[in-house]
């Protein structure tokens, strides 16, 4: 069964203090590991998708890597505006629907 | 450019009630997706529509229902609400098989 695992479930960070955030995933074949941003009642917002182990995809202060078994966002000197939950997640084999796992909250305060 | 589109943002129905909610994709995607957020967890996958089409469905009971229309837009019905519905429902487009998911801003349903 196809399935995406996140931890930490919430992670607190004082500015500037850098980390990373995990994704483990279980999938027959990648099709596609993307991660995304949601703020408190709206809906996600894309960050990154990655195709193939190796692959990385930086955007400001994070930083997307990808392995076979699991993938990794690193923050890089984080801003308390990077306070969210991230959402990670895979295609089905179908590749029609997003399978998301729980997401981690970061909170970064000053 | 336009993004993801969803109305109502808010709606609050009582059991047993059916309701409707509308999405209208980014400009050039032929296809839509639903999903069910609650709270403290990751999106639920309900639908996928494309061309008209139904392409994929979640593990939702029947009393969930969607349509796709002929300028893509699309519907998400329930029937008969309960409780366990309150959530954050998310439409997503994307440009394809295996392409990333653009996601609307949802709507907050809560069933009292």
């Amino acid at each position: 069964e196809d399935q995406v695992t996140q931890s930490p479930e919430a992670l607190r960070l004082q500015e500037g203090e850098s980390s990373s955030l995990n994704c483990s995933y279980t999938v027959s074949g990648l099709r596609g590991l993307f991660w995304y941003r949601q703020d408190p009642g709206k809906g996600p917002e894309f960050l990154f998708t990655l195709y193939s182990a190796g692959e990385e995809k930086e955007k400001e202060r994070l930083k997307a890597t990808l392995t076979k078994k699991e993938s990794f966002l690193h923050i890089t000197a984080p801003k308390p505006e990077d306070s969210a939950t991230y959402l990670c997640a895979v295609h089905n084999q179908a590749g029609t629907a997003l399978i998301f796992g729980k997401g981690t909250t970061l909170s970064v305060s000053s | 450019d336009a993004g993801v589109t969803q109305s109502p943002t808010h709606l609050i129905k009582t059991r047993g009630q059916h309701v409707t909610l509308r999405c209208s994709p980014i400009s050039g995607h032929k296809s839509v997706s639903w999903y069910q957020q609650v709270l403290g967890q990751g999106p639920q996958f309900i639908f996928q529509y494309y061309e008209k089409e139904e392409r994929g469905r979640g593990n939702f009971p029947d009393r969930f229902s969607a349509r796709q229309f002929p300028n893509y837009s699309s519907e998400l019905n329930v029937n008969a609400l309960l409780l366990g519905d309150s959530a954050l429902y998310l439409c997503a487009s994307d440009g394809g098989l295996h392409y990333e998911q653009y996601f609307g801003p949802g709507t907050r349903l809560t069933v009292t």
